[in-house]
């Protein structure tokens, strides 16, 4: 199975952005879709939107359709989450997951997860 | 933002059956969409449970269960071990809002 191959830890200031990276080791992403999903220290998971990179079609969760966006590299298997105008509340391990883009679907498999923080 | 409700915390004993319960609404849950389940280790990237209601993948042991029912679902857990010590996740699409949700997690302790 195709495991999912995160970028490192971020360290940002407020007001900058940062990029993460997900790659697809041992395979492709097919025609599946790679969805983002963050989650605050000790908090629960907050799904964030989806890309499906051979396409390019995108969806995104509303309260972050302002200042993010979703890329995909097809040629190495890796898709990109940016968020902008990075605050202190978007301190999170942020992981990429696939799925079959659907209504019904689940996630699986997970990336290991990148730790963005953001201080002053 | 979770609009899947679940209990913040269960606990039993080893050996024992736990249940955690999930909690949605007529456009989630109720709208037939099916729900799934993810056991997040500490420190660990969430891995799926049960996925379409009560389908174990492979590898899953089978003292993990799981149904639907109306608005709600449930996950049950036989036979519990320490190893089962973990953040569960309920997960389902919710027509009002497009998006793909998850409960707020349930913290299994075991005793």
């Amino acid at each position: 199975q195709v495991q999912l191959v995160q970028s490192g830890t971020e360290m940002k200031r407020p007001g900058s952005s940062v990029k993460v990276s997900c790659q697809a080791s041992g395979g492709t992403f097919s025609d599946s879709a790679v969805s983002w999903v963050r989650q605050a220290p000790g908090q629960g998971l907050e799904w964030m939107g989806w890309i499906v990179p051979i396409y390019g079609t995108t969806t995104y969760a509303q309260r972050f359709r302002a200042r993010l966006t979703f890329t995909a590299d097809e040629s190495t298997s890796t898709a990109y989450m940016e968020l902008r105008s990075l605050r202190s509340e978007d301190t999170a391990v942020y992981y990429c997951a696939t799925f079959t883009w659907t209504p019904g679907s689940w996630f699986d498999p997970w990336g290991q997860g990148t730790l963005v923080a953001v201080s002053s | 933002q979770s609009v899947l409700t679940q209990p913040p915390s269960v606990s039993g004993a080893p050996g024992q059956r736990v249940t955690i319960s999930c909690t949605g609404s007529s456009s989630d849950i109720g709208a037939g969409y099916d729900v799934h389940w993810y056991q997040q280790l500490p420190g660990t990237a969430p891995k799926v449970l049960i996925y379409g209601n009560s389908n174990r993948p492979s590898g899953v042991p089978d003292r993990f269960s799981a149904s639907k029912s109306g608005t709600s679902a449930s996950l049950a857990i036989t036979g519990l071990q320490a190893e089962d010590e973990a953040d569960y996740y309920c997960q389902a699409y919710d027509s009002s809002l497009s998006a793909w949700l998850f409960g707020a997690g349930t913290k299994l302790t075991v005793l």
